[in-house]
């Protein structure tokens, strides 16, 4: 079946660093990948579409500048969170479309990444 | 404006007890449901999905989940809870042709032995 990986899994930094998660299918290509952002005991909220070979679109009110989004191979997107402040502070989970077509449209999750900005 | 309902936050059931997760959504075109679980600190793992034909779905673990256009519903059942089962349940809607899904605020299952 489709996997899709998240690392790290987990992560602490201090307030100003920058932090780079990277979110890969292992056994398909992802044309497009998407970053989400959960707070806790919340629902799932969409950041960004990323696409291979093109700039990723953002959804209305998240920073483009301060989450920056990379989709250099059709394996691979990365999220940078830039300059991390304490309410950077959450859950990230990516997800990778595999299919286009009727009965394709399912995404793979990954087990997400917990930032914790200090 | 397309929305995804979970009007329970918080769910208690004993363990081998029926349950029944509502979902409610709203949507300009023909929606594709799903249902997602995440268990503490994990991602989303799909439970089921319904983009067309036979109204009721079947999933893993046990679970199906009924379409109910008349009622703009798609609610998840299982007949009998097991204790693994208690997670994070979330319902989702999206379009044909994008992945750009939908969540509602998810439904929070405790099974009690």
């Amino acid at each position: 079946g489709a996997v899709v990986s998240q690392h790290p899994s987990w992560v602490i930094c201090k307030s100003g660093t920058s932090v780079k998660i990277e979110c890969r299918s292992l056994d398909f290509q992802a044309t497009t990948m998407f970053w989400y952002r959960q707070f806790p005991k919340q629902s799932l909220m969409l950041m960004a579409t990323s696409n291979e070979g093109s700039k990723a679109t953002y959804e209305q009110g998240v920073e483009k500048d301060k989450f920056l989004i990379n989709h250099a191979s059709l394996t691979l997107s990365t999220l940078t969170v830039t300059s991390a402040h304490p309410e950077d502070s959450s859950f990230y989970i990516c997800s990778a479309s595999r299919d286009r077509g009727p009965g394709a449209n399912v995404l793979t999750f990954g087990a997400g990444s917990r930032l914790t900005v200090l | 404006a397309q929305s995804v309902t979970q009007p329970d936050i918080h769910i208690t059931v004993s363990e081998g007890a029926s349950l029944e997760l509502r979902c409610n959504y709203s949507y300009g075109a023909t929606p594709y449901l799903f249902w997602y679980v995440q268990s503490p600190g994990q991602g989303l793992q799909l439970l089921l999905k319904y983009f067309s034909g036979d109204t009721l779905v079947q999933g893993i673990k046990g679970f199906e989940a009924e379409f109910k256009r008349s009622q703009s519903s798609f609610n998840l059942r299982k007949p009998s809870v097991h204790w693994s089962d208690a997670a994070e349940y979330f319902c989702a809607v999206g379009p044909f042709n994008t992945d750009k899904l939908i969540f509602g605020t998810g439904t929070r299952l405790q099974v009690f032995p």
